[in-house]
């Protein structure tokens, strides 16, 4: 079965520090995974696409990883800014279904 | 501005009530969808449309029935409203279902809250 699960829940950290989230999937065939992030109150909005062949990209403090031996992906956010407190949701598209999307992990930054 | 709207962007309703929310999109997108976030956040796509044709229809109550008069529109009708239907509703677009062009742009949400 096609599931995509998503660590932490949720988390807090300092405005400044790093930190990474953890995307797992069991989907086959893989087409590709994005990330999104959903502000409070509004909706969500991609960060970044990663296809079978790309094992990293970057979009400004935003890194996303792809293993897609592992089928695991990663969100790694340097220098977080309060700004930066969202929930982040890992989509992942079969290649002949729909996309799939993850449970989110909620992020805080605190100053 | 080009973007996916909806409306209302809150909506109050006693229980038994009938309601309906709009969608529009001018990305110029042939694949609409609609989506409900529970109270725990999780996305769960109910219909998608794709050039006003119905492409998926999950496990939804026959009460919600959408309607796409057109490819820029997605509407969904809440016949018969329960208090298990309170959430945020989720209008989106994108180019197409294949995989290229499945970036998904999202509106901004319509609260639904039943009494």
């Amino acid at each position: 079965k096609n599931q995509v699960e998503q660590s932490p829940q949720s988390l807090i950290i300092l405005e400044g520090k790093n930190c990474t989230l953890q995307c797992n999937y069991t989907v086959s065939p893989f087409s590709n995974l994005r990330w999104y992030k959903q502000d409070t109150g509004r909706g969500p909005v991609s960060l970044t696409i990663m296809t079978f062949s790309e094992n990293t990209k970057s979009n400004g403090r935003y890194t996303a990883t792809l293993d897609a031996d592992t089928k695991q992906s990663s969100l790694h956010i340097t220098a977080s800014q309060l700004s930066d407190s969202a929930s982040y949701i890992c989509v992942v598209k079969p290649s002949y279904d729909k996309v799939i999307f993850g449970p989110g992990t909620s992020l805080s930054v605190i100053p | 501005d080009t973007a996916v709207s909806q409306t209302p962007k809150y909506l109050v309703t006693q229980m038994g009530n009938d309601k309906s929310i709009k969608c529009e999109q001018n990305l110029g997108h042939d694949t609409m969808y609609w989506y409900k976030q529970d109270s725990k956040k999780f996305l769960k796509i109910m219909f998608s449309y794709n050039n006003k044709e119905l492409i998926i229809n999950e496990t939804v109550p026959n009460r919600f029935s959408p309607k796409s008069p057109d490819k820029a529109h997605l509407n969904l009708h809440i016949n018969s409203l329960e208090l298990g239907d309170s959430a945020v509703y989720f209008c989106a677009s994108s180019l197409g279902t294949s995989s290229r062009y499945n970036e998904q742009f999202f509106g901004p949400g319509t609260r639904l809250t039943v009494l």
